[in-house]
């Protein structure tokens, strides 16, 4: 069965350029989650939907972060003019509802920005 | 809110030894609590969950926990190590009001042959 899948698996970008990451989630499953994982560290939040509404973001580090699920599946994570600080793995999950249940992580996006 | 702190960042055992691994809690409500593992070049995955059904919890691959609201403490532990678990393992915080969980630092566990 198909699990959660991200892309692409690798970004390089100059500083100062937008960049656009996917997150395909388990069919079916009506949660979905951002992580920003930096090396050595656990995953940290960054947003949460439900359907395709987006209901904590508190996570995002600035307003240069912005996530859409504008059909309740499909999600992509939006940086823009990145920063080398921004540097890090971006996971997704998705889980079948809500947040206390088993959440399934994609493989992540490295991002690196030079 | 919700916080949890993992003691180790690195624990290395010998194959076929007893592994344990830390991890505490703090919650202001009833915690949901979860160890995931997260095997080189692989996404995490979960190994178990505790949501107050039993206090012992048992997972995958020989894994289990125990929830101590006492101690606040939900450490991870397996009576004999196998080379195979070598990997990272975070253990996280969630509670049912929560719309996130919150990850440890994470602990790397490797196995010496």
């Amino acid at each position: 069965g198909a699990g959660v899948s991200q892309s692409p698996r690798y970004k390089v970008a100059k500083r100062g350029q937008d960049v656009a990451l996917r997150c395909d989630p388990i069919s079916g499953h009506v949660s979905l989650f951002w992580y920003q994982q930096a090396l050595g560290q656990g995953p940290e939040f960054l947003t949460y939907f439900q359907n395709e509404a987006q209901l904590d973001k508190s996570g995002l580090p600035s307003d240069r972060f912005f996530a859409e699920r504008p059909e309740g599946s499909v999600s992509t994570l939006k940086i823009q003019r990145t920063q080398q600080e921004d540097s890090a793995v971006y996971l997704c999950a998705s889980s079948i509802a809500g947040v206390n249940n088993e959440q399934f992580f994609g493989p992540g996006t490295r991002l690196t920005v030079l | 809110a919700q916080s949890v702190t993992q003691l180790g960042s690195h624990v290395s055992v010998s194959e076929g030894a007893l592994v344990l691994l830390r991890c505490n809690y703090s919650s202001s409500v009833p915690p949901y609590l979860f160890w995931y593992v997260q095997y080189p070049n692989q996404g995490l995955q979960l190994l178990l969950k505790y949501t107050s059904a039993a206090t012992l919890v048992k997972g995958i691959n020989g894994f289990e926990a125990e929830f101590k609201k006492s101690e606040t403490s939900f450490h991870l532990t397996k009576p004999s190590a196998h080379m195979s678990d070598a990997a990272e393992y975070f253990c996280a915080v969630t509670a049912s009001s929560a719309s996130k969980i919150i990850f440890g630092s994470g602990t790397r566990l490797s196995i010496r042959p």
